[in-house]
Parts: C-alpha cells; structure tokens; sequence
C-alpha cells in the first residue's frame, strides 16, 4: 500500500467551478504538506505548503489538512483554464530527507 | 534568473550505454534531489544529496550513481541503462533542506532502447 493515495482522475470542469483535489495518507509523522502544479512537459512548482493541521488561504486557493483523518485537500475556486495542470500533493516529516509524492490528479477546465 | 537546468531534455540511447544527466542550479541552495515520474507511479526519489560530498539514496536508487563535487552541481549517472529506466527525470533543489520549497528543473525524458 502507498503511503500517499491520490485520485489520479482526469478530472474535468467548466471554468468558474470549484475544484476540490484530495489525498490521504498512512504515515502519523507526517507533518509539512505541499501541493504541486505541473503544467505538461514542466517540472512542479509549489502552489501551497502547511504545516500540521488547519487551513491556509492564498488567492483562489485554499489548503486544508486533518491530522486526524489523514486526509489533505486543495480547493481551487472560480477555476481557469489556466488552472489546467496536473496537481501533486506531497508530504514529509520532520526526520525525512525527502517528500512523499502522490500520483497527481489531472484537471481540465474548460472555458 | 534563478533556476534550475537540467541537460540533455530528451535522450535516446541504447541498453548499456553510460550516460550523464547534468543538474546545475544558480540559488546556492544546499539541498539537491533527483526524481523520476513515470505514469501510476508519481514522483518517486532516486538520490539527495544535503550538501557537498554529502549524498542519500532515495526510494529507487538501484541502477543510478550521483556526485555532489561542488554545490551547483548534482549530476545523474546511469552507469548501464536499462529499459527500465526509461523515465522522466527531475533534479530539484531547496535553500537548506526538503522541508522547504522545492525548485524543480524542467525535466529530461530519457529512452533507453
């Protein structure tokens, strides 16, 4: 089993939609968290990045992670068509010397 | 412009022939990574490296040698490159460690035939 389960989709939704992307995960000790965007034939760039539990808001985007559940997700409102990537949420803890990708969701939205 | 590059973007090669992927980043950031990303199985890391002469394996180092000579430079190394290892590589790098933002090249997609 994968530490991080993503749903890989295609996701598909009219521009304006709001998008919620999710991913749980095994590991307790995992504490930072990170969502990526990858624009096709580009390397990721960060989007959001939290730590431990709670919410955080930057522009049309939200970040919201529960410890408790072991479940993050991102939330993208009045979504573009420039929101068309594939988003990969990524995880680590505090004694790791890497971050634990999931697969990526990939969306489209359509103008 | 500070970035992350990464040379070749595309590689063909054959079975057994050693080859180099060259990751050079101009932020003096001290952390270094490799990924490969192939379909269903996400980003997975194959090396790090923490600082000069100072490197980890990942989860898929099997079949891959790095060096860390100098701080700008985390190069890739297939000493004999299988089928196997036909992929989409990342370099990525970070300020102090992987607990900050990762800058990520733009990719190499290597064939091996």
């Amino acid at each position: 089993q994968k530490e991080v389960e993503q749903d890989p989709g295609p996701l598909s939704v009219p521009e304006g939609a709001i998008v919620s992307l999710n991913c749980t995960y095994s590991n307790s000790a995992f504490q930072y968290f990170m969502w990526y965007r990858q624009y096709s034939r580009k390397g990721p760039e960060l989007l959001m990045y939290t730590y431990s539990s709670g919410n955080k808001e930057d522009g049309r985007f939200t970040a919201q992670v529960d410890k408790s559940s072991k479940y993050i997700s991102l939330f993208i409102r009045d979504s573009q068509p420039s929101d068309s990537a594939t988003y990969l949420c990524a995880m680590k803890d505090t004694n790791a010397g890497k971050s634990t990708f999931g697969d990526g969701t990939t969306l489209t939205v359509k103008p | 412009e500070a970035q992350v590059t990464q040379n070749p973007r595309y590689l063909i090669t054959v079975t057994g022939k050693k080859l180099t992927v060259t990751c050079s980043q101009n932020m003096n950031h001290e952390y270094m990574s490799w990924y490969r990303q192939d379909p269903g199985l996400g980003l997975r890391q194959i090396y790090y490296s923490m600082n000069v002469e100072v490197t980890d394996k990942g989860d898929v180092p099997e079949g891959y040698k790095v060096s860390r000579k100098e701080k700008r430079n985390f190069p890739l190394i297939l000493e004999s490159p299988s089928p196997n290892q036909t992929s989409l590589y990342f370099c990525a790098s970070s300020p102090r460690g992987p607990y900050e933002k990762l800058f990520f090249g733009s990719g190499t997609q290597l064939s091996v035939l």
